[in-house]
């Protein structure tokens, strides 16, 4: 695709629920990454995957966020048990190979948890 | 991670001035420095970046300069315009490993018409 794609574009939910955002990086990407950003914030690194690599969680906040990453294109982020304090914007990126190069950013999916 | 130490955290300038962005950081392994931008309801877009080989870099109205034994780094937005609001971001990074790059907190610009 022409570069990163994220759905849903918004997710409204009520506490309690899990939610499942959807990440499609770049064609030939091998590196992918999720970060959180709440209003008015910096970009919070939840999670890196690299290639086939085990994959870098030192960012996910609490065992209610856990990722994976299938075929080594598509990445799900999912949020159990969902709280209001889960409420901001879910930015994924990708780059060619490695963490380190230019990060392209996709539009991100704005979560509100009521 | 080391922090990235962003300021200021908003920025106002009128149109044609110029707007300046300042960063700092910690790891002198660091030898990436990206400035993303980023408009409201958009992700983050790379902006510029430089590596520490050079003191400066330049692509049109904006400018990085880099000063390696200060580890400092700033962003500079000459004849700043109105289409320039937006949150910008520095982030460093070790280059070709598996080091996630650290965001500074991000700087709100507003330019006046």
């Amino acid at each position: 695709g022409a570069g990163v794609s994220q759905s849903p574009s918004n997710k409204v939910t009520e506490k309690g629920k899990d939610v499942e955002l959807r990440c499609d990086p770049i064609s030939g990407h091998t590196a992918l990454y999720w970060y959180r950003q709440s209003l008015g914030q910096g970009l919070e690194f939840l999670i890196y995957f690299q290639g086939n690599s085990a994959p870098d969680k030192s960012g996910l906040p609490s065992d209610r966020f856990s990722a994976e990453r299938t075929g080594g294109s598509v990445s799900t982020l999912t949020i159990q048990r969902t709280q209001q304090e889960d409420s901001a914007v879910y930015l994924c990126a990708s780059s060619l190979r490695v963490a380190g190069e230019t990060q392209y950013f996709g539009p991100g999916t704005r979560l509100l948890v009521l | 991670q080391q922090q990235v130490k962003q300021s200021p955290q908003s920025l106002i300038v009128q149109k044609g001035g110029i707007s300046i962005i300042n960063c700092a950081y910690e790891n002198t392994a660091f030898d990436y420095f990206p400035w993303y931008q980023q408009f409201p309801g958009k992700g983050p877009a790379l902006l510029i970046a430089i590596r520490p080989d050079v003191s400066e870099k330049k692509e049109g109205r904006f400018t990085i300069s880099f000063n390696k034994s200060a580890k400092q780094f700033s962003l500079h937005i000459m004849d700043s315009q109105p289409g320039d609001s937006a949150t910008y971001f520095c982030a460093a990074s070790i280059g070709g490993g598996s080091y996630i790059p650290t965001f500074g907190r991000g700087t709100s610009l507003i330019v006046h018409p």
